[in-house]
């Protein structure tokens, strides 16, 4: 069974760092054509996808926000971490990672999401 | 704004069929598959279509998808209360080498 599980800090203050955690169980991260991503969604807007980081270590980012994202992988605990720097408001939103399989244009697997609220 | 263009809402009665266009470019819809989402009130997002019209296992005949161009359409058939929810479009953009969405669209079964 492939399950995805968000974790990180609920609140987060105003030009600080956030740093989420993706477990994953039903697969590896290093697993040939892996990769699992990092998507966001403001409460009552849209999806944004954010980053996603493949079995071989090759990443690729939001082009407006890839000056504040880095992910990452540790394969010896199945996970994968976003760093996002420099929060604002308007990062508040629930974030979610998913699995995406390379050349395969879609996400199978997602997690329930976890809420990030950005406030002083 | 989102990079690929979706209706914020359509409805429809029960049985009916309502379709959701999802419009791009040639360099996401028009050269890439494009995915469809069903995001239920305060759930994440489930695959429901991929490679444009392929269904994953548990999805019910009653959704389909197409594309043609650079467009994309989801069409759901017999409309079930339970189908209300927000859908969105995805694909790859090979001009930006990033991940697009639609900004979601609303279902309503009246």
């Amino acid at each position: 069974q492939i399950t995805l599980k968000e974790s990180g800090p609920t609140v987060v203050k105003p030009t600080q760092t956030l740093t989420l955690t993706c477990s994953v169980s039903g697969f590896g991260v290093s697993g040939s054509g892996v990769g699992v991503a990092w998507i966001r969604q403001p409460p009552g807007k849209a999806l944004e996808w954010l980053a996603v980081i493949y079995w071989d270590d090759d990443k690729y980012y939001s082009p407006s926000l890839k000056s504040r994202l880095t992910v990452t992988k540790d394969t010896s605990k199945n996970q994968v971490v976003l760093t996002m720097t420099n929060v604002d408001p308007v990062d508040t939103a629930t974030y979610y990672c998913a699995r995406r399989r390379w050349r395969k244009f879609y996400f199978d697997y997602w997690g329930q999401g976890t809420l990030v609220t950005v406030s002083s | 704004q989102s990079v690929l263009t979706q209706p914020p809402s359509v409805s429809a009665a029960p049985g009916q069929k309502v379709t959701i266009s999802c419009s791009g470019a040639s360099s996401n819809i028009g050269n890439n598959f494009v995915s469809w989402y069903q995001q239920l009130p305060g759930a994440a997002p489930k695959l429901l279509i991929y490679e444009a019209a392929k269904r994953p296992s548990g999805i019910p005949d009653r959704f389909s998808g197409s594309k043609s161009g650079a467009s994309a359409t989801l069409a759901i058939s017999g409309l079930q209360a339970d189908d209300e929810a927000d859908y969105y479009c995805g694909t790859w953009d090979s001009r930006l080498s990033a991940e697009v969405f639609g900004g979601g669209t609303k279902l309503t079964v009246l």
